[in-house]
Formats: C-alpha cells, structure tokens, sequence
C-alpha cells in the first residue's frame, strides 16, 4: 500500500532563512512518481514538481530545490532565503504506476508560515 | 497546455438539493479524472477515479450514489453531491491525467488539477 508522511503539520520562519520541507514515502511499487504542490490560501493546487522513480538527480529551481534518495524513501523541499510568498500549505504526493489509472495519495500537508 | 477547468468556483445550496461540479480538459483529452474532497485544515483524500465511458471506482468509504460521477466524454468529468447535507459541505477539486502524445500516460505531462469547488450546504 502506498503512504505519504509529513511529520511537520507547521512550520514557521523569518524571511529569508532557508527551510526544508520532509516527506517520507511507503511503496511496493518499482515504478512511481512523486510530487510537490503548493496550495495558497486561495486553494488551488500549484504543481511544482514530477519526479520519477528512476531519476535521482536532485533538482532546483530558482529558490527551489528537492533532494529524492530512495534508500531513505524521502523527497524533502528546500526553499532557500524565504520569501512572505512562500507562505502556503505544502503536499507531498505519490503515484504508483500500476494503480489503475494512476491514482495519487497526498500526505498531510505542511503549513509554511514566513514572516517578514 | 494540459489546462483543467472546473466550475463553479464556489456554490452554497440548501440542504437536501443536489449540486453539479464540472470538471473540463481544455486542451487534452483525460480518460482518467479524479475527484478530491478536502476538508479545513486537512490534506486532500481521493473520493473516485473517473475512467471516460465506464462506471467510476470510488475509494472505501465514499457513497457512490450520494456521489455520482459520470465521465461522458474525453474532457468533461462531473461530479454531482446528491441530497447535499451540511456535511458535505468541502472543497472539492478534480485532475486529470494528461497523456504525452504517444499515449503512454503520465510520464509526458503529469497532472493538472482544476481549480476547485467550495461547496457549503447551509
């Protein structure tokens, strides 16, 4: 069975320090793919990133970076030198590829508060 | 690309009325579609998984006739909250799968979600 833990209900930083974002994943599958969105107070989901189970490289976008390493089943998300913008609630999400038709199951969420 | 559109963005209705959420693939097509509820302050919990053409499959838990969801087509997806009770008052918010061009699924483009439905039944 797939599941998807983030042990940080909230966190809250100044602007500009830098924060990281845990996940930690459970799967049987080989193939999967995990996910990052973001979910301002307006309540659409921001989709931020696809990682594939195959592809460890770590990835970073601007102020953004994921580091994926599957011996420890984690994708955690660092946000470097926060931003007041940043501020939003943050999913972690897994797909497993033989789940019909490709099902995703979101972790908790964890709740960013940046003040300025 | 791989825009998701879904309305109403927000609807209140009184108790034991029905209401209609749409959820359309504006630039693919979706054969597969998922409607999400998330309540205040928790994580979004899969309710079905919309297949086009075939009944919907609904996780445990979730009453398929009080949710009916019909998958007519390639780009339209609808749930509808039958005898909505303030309980199921939610936001609720679909996404489809976007196929890359050789169809083989969610490798080319992933998922897009709608922008959700804020459903309060007074």
């Amino acid at each position: 069975a797939q599941k998807v833990t983030q042990a940080q209900t909230e966190i809250s930083v100044v602007e500009k320090e830098d924060v990281t974002l845990d996940c930690v994943y459970e799967t049987r599958d080989t193939t999967y793919y995990l996910f990052w969105y973001k979910q301002p107070p307006s309540g659409e989901l921001v989709f931020l990133i696809r990682r594939n189970s195959f592809d460890e490289q770590n990835e970073i976008s601007g102020r953004y970076s994921w580091n994926f390493q599957k011996s420890t089943s984690s994708f955690n998300f660092i946000i470097t030198a926060s931003q007041v913008v940043d501020s939003a609630v943050y999913f972690c999400a897994l797909s497993e590829a033989d789940t019909g038709g490709f099902k995703t199951i979101f972790g908790a969420g964890t709740r960013l508060f940046v003040k300025a | 690309g791989a825009v998701v559109s879904q309305h109403p963005s927000w609807v209140i209705c009184k108790s034991g009325t029905s209401v209609k959420i749409e959820c359309r693939s504006l630039d693919f097509q979706a054969t597969t579609m998922f409607w999400y509820r998330q309540f205040p302050k928790q994580s979004l919990m899969l309710m079905a998984t919309s297949n086009e053409g075939s009944k919907a499959t609904y996780e445990q838990g979730v009453e398929k006739d009080k949710f009916l969801i019909n998958h007519a087509s390639l780009t339209l997806s609808t749930l509808t909250v039958t005898s909505a009770h303030p309980e199921d008052s939610s936001f609720y918010i679909c996404s489809a799968v976007a196929s890359d061009p050789s169809g083989q699924g969610v490798g080319g483009y992933g998922y897009t979600f709608g922008s959700g439905t804020r459903l309060t039944v007074v």
